[in-house]
This record gives structure tokens, C-alpha cells and sequence, in this order.
């Protein structure tokens, strides 16, 4: 089956730093790229929305200058968090699909939990 | 707006137990209904899915049946296995929208 990963599995970094993580479709061409967040106990929510080559769409309340997303090939969607601060410490996810699978079929990665200290 | 409700957990079970997660779900219009499962260190997978009202979705031994009068989606299995042990979302989805409920950690023991 189509497999997502995720780099890296948990990152701690300090206040006021960047950091980076990456999605991949390991075997599979994703059009498509979504990231979500989930808070502990809560539910999924998603962030934005990525077409391969193109600007991402944010969700209402999300700030695009805080989480820059780039979705450069078919195959790699990253997810940057700039001046990161505790409150940001969550578990992101992201998913992928293809325009020729059925809307509902997202393949989703195994998440990276970040802790801003 | 758009929601999903489900039990809390966790759940502890014996194994062959029956299992019952319960999911609610508020909807402006007609949406399809999934349940996802998260086994330890692995992403959501898609276990069964319905796309219509009074429709059934089953998988490994799971079923969930869309009820429209009810607005549910409850999770059932007749039989546990220690290997189910995983956490179960409940998610329902307009196009490329999805809204997932928060989640409902399974443990199985032998």
C-alpha cells in the first residue's frame, strides 16, 4: 500500500528557533499534501492544504508566516515552524494523496511531536 | 459547524470482548463518515468507510453502520484481538475537508 513518512519522528528545539519536518509518499506521486495538528486528548485539525508546485492554502486562523509549507515535488512536502515558541509544541501529521485515488483515500504519516522549550 | 463526537478512552478489553466505540457527528449537509485506526509509531490508515446514509462499512471484522436519523457511526466488533490495540478516530468528510474526533485509545489484553 501507498506509504507516508515523516522526519523526524520528534524534534525538541529552543524558543525563538526554526524548525523544518519533512513528508514523503514513499511510493506514490502526491498532487496533494495536507497538514494537521493534533493537541493532546483533541482532534486532528488541518492546518493547509498543498498542490505540488503551488502556494499552499491555509486554514482560518492558521498563520501562514509562522508555518511556511513547500510543496516542491510529487514526492516531499515540508512543513517549517519559524520563531517557534511552547506554544507550538504539538504533534503534527501530514497526508498525501493522488488526484487519481478517490477524494477520501489520504495516506497519512506516523506524525513528529515538537517540543519548544 | 461541522463536528464529530467520540467516546472518550482509553478502552481496556479481554481479549474476544465486545467492542463498541461510539461517534456522534454534527453535518450541515450530507457527509461521508470514516473510522481510521493508529496502531504505535505508524500513521492513521482508512478501516472502513461509508458514503451514504444507512449504508454499512466493515473491515476486519469491524463494522460501522451511517445512521442519518441518529447522526452516529458507531465502531463494533464482536470479537477483540490483542493485535487491535490502537487508537480509533471517527472522521467525517466533504471532498478534500475532513473533521476527525479526538480519538479513542483500545488496549486489548490477553
Amino acid at each position: 500500500g501507498a506509504v507516508v513518512s515523516q522526519h523526524p519522528s520528534w524534534v525538541i528545539c529552543k524558543s525563538g528557533t526554526s524548525v523544518k519536518i519533512e513528508c514523503r509518499s514513499l511510493d506514490f506521486q502526491a498532487t496533494t499534501m495536507f497538514w494537521y495538528r493534533q493537541f493532546p486528548k483533541q482532534s486532528l485539525m488541518l492546518m493547509a492544504t498543498s498542490n505540488e508546485g503551488s502556494k499552499a492554502t491555509y486554514e482560518q486562523g492558521v498563520e501562514k508566516d509562522k508555518f511556511l509549507i513547500n510543496h516542491a515535488s510529487l514526492t516531499l512536502s515540508t512543513l517549517t515552524v519559524t520563531s517557534a515558541h511552547p506554544e507550538d509544541s504539538s504533534f503534527y501529521i501530514c497526508s498525501a494523496r493522488t488526484d487519481s485515488s478517490p477524494y477520501y483515500e489520504q495516506y497519512f504519516g506516523p506524525g513528529t511531536r515538537l517540543t519548544v522549550t | 459547524g461541522d463536528s464529530v463526537t467520540q467516546m472518550e478512552g482509553p478502552v481496556t478489553l479481554s481479549e474476544e470482548a465486545f467492542l463498541t466505540i461510539n461517534c456522534t457527528y454534527t453535518a450541515t449537509g450530507y457527509p461521508s463518515l470514516f473510522w481510521y485506526v493508529q496502531y504505535p509509531g505508524e500513521g492513521l490508515q482508512l478501516l472502513l468507510k461509508a458514503t451514504k446514509a444507512d449504508d454499512k462499512g466493515s473491515n476486519k471484522g469491524f463494522e460501522a453502520t451511517y445512521r442519518k436519523e441518529t447522526t452516529s457511526f458507531h465502531l463494533e466488533k464482536g470479537s477483540v484481538q490483542v493485535s487491535d490495540s490502537a487508537v480509533y478516530f471517527c472522521a467525517l468528510s466533504y471532498g478534500n475537508q475532513f473533521y476527525f474526533g479526538t480519538g479513542t485509545s483500545l488496549t486489548v489484553i490477553p
